[in-house]
C-alpha cells in the first residue's frame, strides 16, 4: 500500500461545476497538508496549505483535512477552463520528508 | 508565495556531455532544497535532498556520481547531470523549503540526443 493514494483520473467536468479532489494516506504522523497545481511542463504551484485538521478556504478553493479518517480533499467551485491542470496532494510531518500523491489530471470543458 | 527560479527551462545536449541546472530561492534563504525527476503523466520522484554546506542525501537507486549536487549558498543549489545519456532525458524540478512549505522551480526539460 502506498503511503499516499490519489486517483490519477483523468477527471473531466463542464465549466462551472464543483470539482472534488481527494487523497488518502496511511501515516498518522502527517500533520502538514498541501495541494499543488501543476500545468503541463511547469513546476508545481502551491495552492493550499493546512496544518492538522480542519477546513481552509481561499477564493474558489477549499481544502479539508480529516485526520481521523486520514483523508484530505480539495474543492474547486465554479470551475474554469484555466483550472485544467494536474493537482497533487502532498503531506509531511516535517519539511524534509514530503510525500506526494500521484496527481489527478483535471480538464474543465468550456 | 516565495519564488524559486530554475534555469535553464529547456536544454538539448549530445550524449556524453554534462549539463548543469541551477535552482535559486529569490526572496528567502533555503537551507534545504530538493531535486526531483518527473516522467510524463507521472508524479514527482525525489532524487536527492540538498543541504547547504554539506553533502546531499540521495534516494535509493540514484547514482550520486551521475547526478552531482552542490548547495554552496543559502540561495543556490545546482544539479549536474554528468556524461548524460538518452535515458537521462526527463523533466527535472527543484524545490526549496520555507518553513513547512515547499516552493518549486519551473522545471528543466532535458533532452539528450
Amino acid at each position: 500500500q502506498k503511503e499516499v493514494e490519489q486517483d490519477p483520473g483523468p477527471l473531466s467536468v463542464p465549466e462551472g461545476a464543483i470539482v472534488s479532489l481527494n487523497c488518502t494516506y496511511s501515516n498518522s504522523a502527517f500533520q502538514y497538508f498541501m495541494w499543488y497545481r501543476q500545468y503541463s511542463r511547469k513546476g508545481p504551484e502551491l495552492l493550499m496549505y493546512t496544518y492538522s485538521s480542519g477546513n481552509k478556504e481561499d477564493g474558489r478553493f477549499t481544502a479539508q483535512v480529516d485526520k481521523s479518517s486520514k483523508y484530505i480533499s480539495l474543492f474547486i467551485r465554479d470551475s474554469q477552463p484555466s483550472d485544467s491542470a494536474t493537482y497533487l496532494c502532498a503531506m509531511s510531518y516535517n519539511n524534509n520528508d514530503m510525500r506526494f500523491g500521484a496527481g489527478t489530471r483535471l480538464t474543465v470543458k468550456p | 508565495g516565495a519564488v524559486v527560479s530554475q534555469h535553464p527551462s529547456r536544454v538539448i545536449c549530445k550524449s556524453g556531455t554534462s549539463v548543469k541546472i541551477e535552482c535559486r530561492s529569490l526572496d528567502f534563504q533555503a537551507t534545504t532544497m530538493f531535486w526531483y525527476r518527473q516522467f510524463p503523466k507521472q508524479s514527482l520522484m525525489l532524487m536527492a535532498t540538498s543541504n547547504e554546506g554539506s553533502k546531499a542525501t540521495y534516494e535509493q537507486g540514484v547514482e550520486k556520481d551521475k547526478f552531482l549536487i552542490n548547495h554552496a549558498s543559502l540561495t543556490l543549489s545546482t544539479l549536474t547531470v554528468t556524461s548524460a545519456h538518452p535515458e537521462d532525458s526527463s523533466f527535472y524540478i527543484c524545490s526549496a523549503a520555507q518553513g513547512e512549505k515547499l516552493f518549486f522551480g519551473s522545471g528543466t526539460q532535458l533532452s539528450v540526443l
